[in-house]
């Protein structure tokens, strides 16, 4: 079946700190790659995606590349803020499954002044 | 910007008693999903919604639930008689189209506490 694992949190970072969230995926298919993020208090929002082996997407200073080699798509951010204190959701969906998206358990990030 | 709503936000309801979720996808779109959230584990997926029919659903699923657009802007899930482990966040989902990579927009959620 199709399965997301990303890293238990929370993660814990001072401002200004480097982040990286790890996500490896299992899948029947060939599938597209998600990052959602939950703010406190919010529903589920996109945050970026990549469709293809090799492919990068950024959003907000956020970025992750899909490797196929290694089933990862790891999320990363050079210099994260107060403001991207969150939960952040790695995701896969797959056409022939409707689109419907599975989702790893979370990671809870939490960035100190 | 257009947005999926739901309401309630949060819904207490007594064990054995039906509950009805709302959710209002955004206009244009086709496909309609709802997710459910327990409390500390992962989003999963109930139900997909399109064409005015059920075109997926997780074996979580079952006859207890059910889904429906009664109008053209409304999507309902219902849950017949509610247990205790129903207790959870609900998300409702739309999207425009199916199509390779195509992004599924969430609502805020209706938390669900069934006592």
């Amino acid at each position: 079946g199709n399965s997301v694992t990303q890293m238990e949190g929370p993660v814990t970072l001072s401002e200004e700190a480097f982040l990286t969230i790890n996500c490896t995926y299992t899948a029947t298919g060939y599938p597209s790659l998600f990052w959602y993020v939950q703010y406190p208090g919010e529903g589920l929002q996109l945050l970026l995606k990549a469709t293809k082996a090799d492919d990068k997407g950024s959003n907000k200073g956020f970025e992750a590349t899909y490797r196929k080699e290694t089933t990862s798509f790891h999320l990363e951010k050079g210099s994260v803020q107060v403001s991207d204190s969150a939960v952040y959701f790695c995701a896969l969906s797959l056409m022939n499954a409707g689109n419907m998206l599975t989702f790893g358990g979370g990671t809870r990030l939490m960035v100190k002044p | 910007e257009p947005e999926v709503t739901q309401t309630p936000s949060h819904q207490v309801t007594q064990m054995g008693q039906e509950v009805i979720l709302r959710c209002v996808p955004i206009s244009n779109h086709l496909y309609f999903y709802w997710y459910r959230q327990i409390l500390g584990q992962k989003v999963e997926f109930l139900v997909s919604f399109y064409n005015n029919e059920i075109s997926e659903k997780s074996e979580i699923f079952d006859d207890q639930f059910s889904v429906e657009r009664p109008d053209g802007s409304n999507f309902t899930l219902k849950i017949r008689s509610t247990k205790l482990e129903d207790s959870a966040m609900y998300f409702c989902a739309s999207s425009e189209v199916i199509r390779y990579g195509t992004e599924a927009f969430f609502g805020q959620g209706t938390r669900l506490t069934v006592v």
